[in-house]
């Protein structure tokens, strides 16, 4: 199957610090989502991207699909303990019925 | 507004014995609909998808199978399980036609033993 690359794999950061991570690919893809997942629930929908080159907020969350279809990047500025978690992107092929799943960033935020 | 269920909710099951995990969806009608397997601290890996009923894709070769008798309905199975199908087990959903985002259920976990 397609391969998302993910990173970093985790991160420790103090509270209040701005975070960014990003997911690459070989292949193109026509839709970027990003989750957040709690530990023993289902991942969360965070933000969808549908257009290269768009900037998407979702309060001090903000996504970017990349230029070139192959790449996208989540920025969480002013880090809050509550932000600690696994945050998934997922990519969605041109024949529209998979979508593919990074390996994950498992974020940290110190109080 | 639109829900997916998933159960149960955890599962202990010895090896050799049967599998049914069951999800359903809420308020739409002829969702995509998805089986995924995370392992621990590991991301998603995709097992099933069908776009409609009767319509099952497999995308990797495994030990497990799954049916959708009904249009919102999505039913995971083994006739025999194996230690490495311990796992988490999510259901998700996307809208027919548009594929725009994807939802998860609650997801069950799964041990072996």
């Amino acid at each position: 199957g397609q391969q998302l690359n993910q990173s970093p794999q985790s991160m420790f950061i103090q509270e209040g610090e701005d975070v960014s991570m990003n997911c690459t690919s070989s292949s193109i893809f026509n839709t970027w989502l990003w989750y957040k997942q709690d530990p023993g629930e289902g991942p969360v929908l965070l933000i969808a991207l549908y257009k290269a080159g768009e900037l998407t907020s979702n309060g001090r969350l903000t996504a970017q699909f990349g230029i070139t279809r192959k790449d996208s990047f989540l920025n969480i500025s002013a880090s809050i303990p509550s932000d600690v978690g696994i945050y998934f992107c997922a990519g969605l092929t041109y024949n529209f019925n998979k979508f593919y799943f990074g390996s994950g960033t498992k974020l940290n935020v110190k109080p | 507004s639109q829900t997916i269920h998933q159960w149960p909710a955890t599962l202990v099951q010895p090896v050799g014995s049967p599998l049914s995990l069951e999800c359903t969806v809420e308020g739409t009608s002829n969702p995509n609909l998805y089986w995924y397997r995370q392992a621990a601290g590991r991301g998603l890996q995709l097992l099933f998808y069908s776009v409609g009923i009767g319509q099952i894709s497999s995308e990797v070769p495994q030990n497990l199978s799954a049916s959708r008798p009904q249009d919102r309905q999505f039913i995971l199975s083994s006739k025999k399980l194996l230690l490495s199908d311990s796992g988490f087990y999510l259901c998700a959903w996307s809208p027919d036609n548009s594929n725009e985002k994807l939802f998860f259920g609650s997801g069950t976990q799964l041990s072996v033993l």
